[in-house]
């Protein structure tokens, strides 16, 4: 079967670094998505990784190794705002979206 | 209208009343998707279609149908809703790789 894990909660500080991890198991893999999704919100798109290694988007970086069917997203400089959950997300080989549970992130000042 | 529009927002429904949830994209994306969310499962695909005029079946299709006439629509239907369909409801669209997947605002759903 096809399955995606995440932590279900973590808690950093504001201004520290925290790392997300995801693994995957997946029939075929056609990318992977991290999303963030606010509490009554949409999840909204953060990365894209195809490719090993790793994708830097200002604060937010997101790597990926496909041998190891793994994936984190790096949050730097946190702020209160980043309060949120992270989706991990795994498109298969039908071009269909795996949904892991999402990680809820608690920052605390 | 700018991305995805999802209506009602909100809607609060008597068990075995027949409810459909609207969802228009104006980015003319092939594929559309029906989503629910609910605490601590996640996002469950319901339905699906890649093109107009297709649909299939997704993790958790019972009690709901889709219908797929043109690209921009693509509604949800609960024929006979039960409590269990409460839940937030999620629309999404994309091309036919997958790229730009988008969101709608979501549809909070409640059956009493």
């Amino acid at each position: 079967g096809q399955n995606i894990d995440q932590p279900t909660e973590m808690t950093a500080t504001e201004g520290a670094i925290v790392q997300i991890n995801c693994t995957y198991q997946t029939s075929g893999f056609n990318g992977l998505f991290w999303y963030q999704q606010h509490a009554g919100e949409a999840p909204t798109f953060l990365s894209y990784n195809v490719l090993d290694g790793l994708e830097e988007k200002g604060r937010f970086s997101s790597f990926l190794s496909r041998s190891k069917g793994y994936s984190y997203l790096l949050l730097k400089e946190l702020q209160m705002k980043d309060s949120a959950s992270y989706l991990c997300a795994v498109m298969d080989s039908n071009y269909q979206l795996i949904w892991g549970a999402g990680t809820k992130l608690i920052i605390k000042p | 209208i700018a991305g995805i529009t999802q209506a009602p927002t909100s809607q609060i429904l008597a068990a075995g009343r027949r409810m459909t949830l609207r969802c228009t994209q104006d980015m003319r994306h092939n594929a559309m998707y029906w989503y629910r969310q609910d605490l601590g499962l996640g996002l469950r695909l319901i339905h699906y279609s890649n093109t107009a005029g297709t649909t299939g079946k997704g993790e958790v299709p019972d009690g709901y149908s889709v219908s797929r006439a043109n690209t921009d629509d693509f509604p949800l239907t609960l024929a006979s809703a039960v409590p269990s369909q409460t839940s937030v409801y999620f629309c999404a669209s994309s091309d036919s790789t997958g790229s730009g997947y988008t969101f709608g605002s979501g549809t909070r759903l409640t059956v009493v």
